[in-house]
């Protein structure tokens, strides 16, 4: 069966600072992988997706992601934190061939300080 | 505006008594899909449609009901809701597999 483990419950930054967000994934063939924030109140956006290709991604609002099967990871990051970030970070992990059962981690909590 | 659009975004109810969560996408998308969302929990899926009168169970599907009668509509039915389906409930759409989904707003259930 997929899986999520996303290992950090809540992660505070500093404004400005580097931020990276960790993802594991559990997945039998290549998979779909996703990141989605969710701001206080709302649905959930798609910040990026990875299937196939360059292994480093880039998605929307200066987030970038990268691939690594050999650890299936795929580790969410931004050079420099704005307040605005502060959200909530979900990873999610897709089957191929159009098979929609998407699994989602347990979300990390984004705290930003100024 | 390309949209997925739920109603009610807020309903409380007794335990018994049967409900319908409407959710329409405006974007002509094949798959569709519903989650609730617990604290701690992340995302659930509870069912998912890969077409009309295609659908399949998610994680947990357990005192649902969906239908897919048409291409734009997949409506989340609780026949007999209990208290432990209160929960934040997302409909989400998707053009194919590696898009990702476009979600709707959220419907807060609350069952007493």
């Amino acid at each position: 069966a997929q899986s999520v483990t996303q290992p950090d419950i809540h992660i505070t930054v500093s404004e400005g600072a580097s931020l990276e967000l960790r993802c594991n994934y559990s997945y039998g063939a290549t998979p779909y992988l996703f990141w989605y924030v969710q701001s206080p109140g709302q649905g959930l956006q798609l910040l990026l997706k990875y299937f196939s290709g360059d292994t480093l991604v880039q998605g929307i609002k200066g987030f970038e992601a990268e691939f690594k099967r050999s650890q299936s990871s795929f580790n969410l990051r931004k050079p420099s934190v704005h307040w605005s970030d502060a959200a909530e970070y979900f990873c999610a992990v897709g089957g191929t061939g159009g098979y929609q059962k998407v699994t989602f981690g347990t979300g990390t909590k984004l705290q930003v300080i100024p | 505006e390309a949209q997925v659009t739920q109603n009610p975004r807020y309903l409380i109810t007794v335990t018994g008594k049967k409900l319908t969560v409407t959710c329409s996408q405006n974007m002509n998308h094949e798959y569709m899909s519903w989650y609730r969302q617990d604290p701690g929990l992340g995302l659930r899926q509870i069912y998912y449609s890969m077409n009309v009168e295609v659908t399949d169970k998610g994680d947990v599907p357990e005192g649902y009901k969906v239908s897919r009668k048409e291409k734009r509509n997949f409506p989340l039915i609780l026949e007999s809701p209990s208290p432990n389906q209160t929960s934040l409930y997302f409909c989400a759409s998707s053009p194919f597999g590696e898009d990702g989904y476009t979600f709707g707003s959220g419907t807060r259930l609350t069952v007493v």
